[in-house]
């Protein structure tokens, strides 16, 4: 069974950092590309991250980009987020999902997400 | 503002046919295939359909997607209460090199 369990959301000020982990399991991880994508409160989906199988190719949105830095650790299962100069803005819950492939193709396991609060 | 055009909500009765709309660019839909996602609210969205009208395991047939140019389509047949969701498209933007949302639209059933 494939499960996706996020951490390290929480309460941060502005300008401050973050660093979201997620730890999968079911699936053999290096094999799969894995996005970040985010939810405002009571607003719709938008895409953050996106890295390959072997981490060697990234992608962002160009509200995080050069703010976020998407990596992974296959050795540990693991996708990472590293989220600096954070604005009110980055408010949202933040899910780990899997793609279906090593390529963008759908997104077919989300995690439960983790909440992230900008606010002073 | 989202890439992709969906409407804020749509409402139905049970067993009545309503359908979603989500309308892109040549850079998107366009070019690239459609993929939709139920939400319930307060959990995480889950597959509903790929490739504009592929179900994964699991999904009724009573749901279906279409699609035609720059627009998609979710069509939900012999509405039930259970399909009181939001529902998202999404898909591949070739300029933005990203994943692109609509806006999500929340169903009703009446």
């Amino acid at each position: 069974e494939v499960q996706l369990l996020e951490s390290g959301g929480g309460l941060v000020q502005p300008g401050g950092s973050l660093r979201l982990s997620c730890v999968a399991s079911g699936f053999r991880f290096s094999r799969y590309a894995m996005n970040w994508v985010r939810q405002a409160p009571g607003k719709g989906m938008e895409w953050v991250s996106y890295i390959s199988g072997g981490g060697g190719t990234t992608y962002y949105a160009d509200s995080v980009r050069g703010r976020f830095n998407i990596s992974r650790d296959n050795s540990k299962n693991t996708l990472y987020v590293q989220m600096n100069s954070l604005r009110a803005e980055d408010t949202a819950t933040y899910y780990c999902v899997k793609d279906y492939g090593n390529y963008p193709y759908y997104f077919d396991y989300w995690g439960q997400g983790t909440p992230v609060a900008v606010s002073s | 503002q989202s890439v992709l055009t969906q409407p804020p909500s749509v409402s139905g009765t049970p067993g009545q046919r309503v359908t979603i709309s989500c309308s892109g660019t040549s850079s998107n839909i366009g070019f690239n295939t459609v993929n939709w996602y139920q939400q319930v609210p307060g959990t995480a969205p889950k597959l509903l359909i790929y490739s504009y009208n592929q179900r994964p395991s699991g999904v009724p047939d009573r749901f279906s997607g279409s699609n035609s140019g720059t627009s998609a389509s979710l069509a939900i047949s012999g509405l039930q209460s259970e399909d009181e969701s939001d529902y998202h498209c999404a898909a591949w933007d070739d300029s933005l090199n990203g994943w692109v949302f609509g806006g999500g639209t929340k169903l009703t059933v009446l």
